[in-house]
């Protein structure tokens, strides 16, 4: 398997321009989670799902952020407004059941300026 | 209160030290630990699962203590390439069984 796959890598935009995530993870992988982490806050969680619902989404920032998963092997973060606060890397992870690892896709790192 | 915190170091060693990392968390009901490992610019990678009577992997050990809610992290003769941030991670709970929730890490930083 390639492992959780993210898209793009890197990403530049300026402040008020929409912004796409994309993740697919690991085939047969029922739980999928986004993470955001910069210098000052760490690795935060703001949402996951399980078997495409989410389950929680208390993590999101605000508004300006939403997060799709259409089918098993595909999830977005959507940031519609960005804002120069929103710069920081997102990953993406997927694990296989509630209590085993989750494994990490290479992350995208967002700069909006 | 963070739900897992750890001290974020750095810890500055020289090779062939041991040296350990400590964890707290809030969350009694928490089910599952691991421990990660960050090198800089990317993505965190398991190093290690925490099992309740302690787990050993080569020069690592892990040991979980329920009672006083935290998780710890040996590592033993130190290299060079151990230096990265660990990341202490906890997994479920009573609200939301399967949320994983990262500490802050540890950079520990191996000099020769």
């Amino acid at each position: 398997d390639a492992g959780v796959i993210q898209s793009p890598r890197h990403e530049v935009t300026e402040m008020g321009q929409e912004v796409t995530l994309r993740c697919k993870p690991i085939s047969g992988h029922d739980y999928l989670f986004w993470y955001r982490q910069t210098m000052m806050r760490g690795l935060e969680l703001l949402i996951y799902f399980n078997n495409n619902v989410p389950i929680d989404d208390s993590g999101m920032p605000e508004d300006r952020f939403s997060a799709k998963m259409p089918n098993a092997s595909f999830s977005t973060l959507k940031i519609q407004p960005s804002e120069p606060r929103d710069s920081a890397v997102y990953f993406c992870a997927s694990s296989y059941s509630a209590s085993s690892e989750a494994f990490f896709g290479q992350g995208t790192r967002l700069t909006v300026v | 209160r963070k739900e897992v915190e750890q001290d974020p170091g750095p810890f500055n060693v020289p090779e062939g030290a041991t040296v350990a990392f400590n964890c707290t968390y809030s969350n009694s009901a928490s089910q599952s630990f691991f421990w990660y490992r960050q090198d800089c610019r990317k993505e965190p990678k398991l190093l290690m699962s925490v099992y309740s009577s302690g787990n050993e992997d080569g020069r690592f050990t892990a040991q979980l203590n329920r009672a006083s809610q935290y998780i710890s992290l040996l590592i033993r003769d130190s290299k060079l390439s151990d230096s990265a941030t660990y990341l202490c991670v906890v997994k479920g709970g009573d609200s939301s069984a399967s949320k994983i929730i990262f500490g802050s890490g540890t950079r520990l930083s191996i000099r020769p």
